[in-house]
């Protein structure tokens, strides 16, 4: 399995607070995903990363933001947290020549 | 606009028989699939894919049949084990410039009897 690392793993924060997750991965991929899990929606795409620098938007990005200044890491940036972003956070990464993505065990966000 | 989906949220079944898990999906462009596994308090795992060019894929107990004209993709799992028992999720890539990115259903809760 790929080395993927998320931290935190938890955490609560209040409305209005500025929350960063952190993904960092061993495995030198090239790209790089985050994603928010919700009942009865699966998995959604936040933003993603296709090289350090190169980020875009995913189907969900309103309110995220994203930063990747080295391959091994890739930065999700809640500027100003909701209660609609409490949910559980999934980071994958993905090799240039391969479609299978590798995820992190996830970080349950809960915002009051 | 869900563009891919599975439309059972639940299945359960007895250990040694026949896991059937359902997606179907919209969008033409979509040209592999994957399954991942999924259980509690842990990130999804890689089951098993396929790519558009077949209609079949096999490892161990899993394979995946795919049915282009149908947009419908479908996993068993033979025999069904009670370590089977997780979230289902299919997803789908588009390929060429979609940089990778996966489109995923709303996942299937399997539960394995003993």
């Amino acid at each position: 399995d790929a080395g993927i690392t998320q931290s935190p793993r938890h955490k609560v924060t209040e409305t209005g607070t500025p929350v960063t997750l952190r993904c960092h991965q061993t495995e030198n991929h090239r790209y790089m995903y985050w994603y928010r899990q919700d009942p009865g929606h699966g998995l959604r795409l936040i933003h993603y990363s296709y090289g350090v620098k190169d980020t875009d938007k995913g189907e969900v990005s309103d309110g995220y933001s994203v930063s990747r200044s080295k391959t091994e890491d890739f930065l999700l940036t809640l500027e100003s947290a909701t209660s609609s972003q409490t949910s559980v956070y999934f980071c994958a990464s993905r090799a240039a020549d391969s479609y299978e993505q590798y995820f992190g065990p996830g970080t349950r966000l809960t915002v009051t | 606009d869900q563009q891919v989906k599975q439309n059972s949220p639940s299945l359960s079944v007895q250990e040694g028989r026949i896991s059937i898990l359902n997606c179907d999906y919209t969008n033409s462009m979509f040209d592999y699939f994957l399954w991942y596994k999924k259980y509690p308090a842990e990130g999804p795992t890689f089951l098993i894919s396929i790519s558009s060019i077949k209609d079949k894929n096999e490892d161990g107990r899993f394979t995946v049949f795919l049915n282009k004209s149908a947009k419908h993709l479908s996993l068993h799992i033979v025999p069904s084990q009670p370590g089977d028992s997780a979230v289902y999720f299919c997803a789908a890539s588009a390929g060429g410039t979609s940089y990778g990115k996966l489109t995923f259903g709303q996942g299937t809760i399997l539960t394995v009897h003993p």
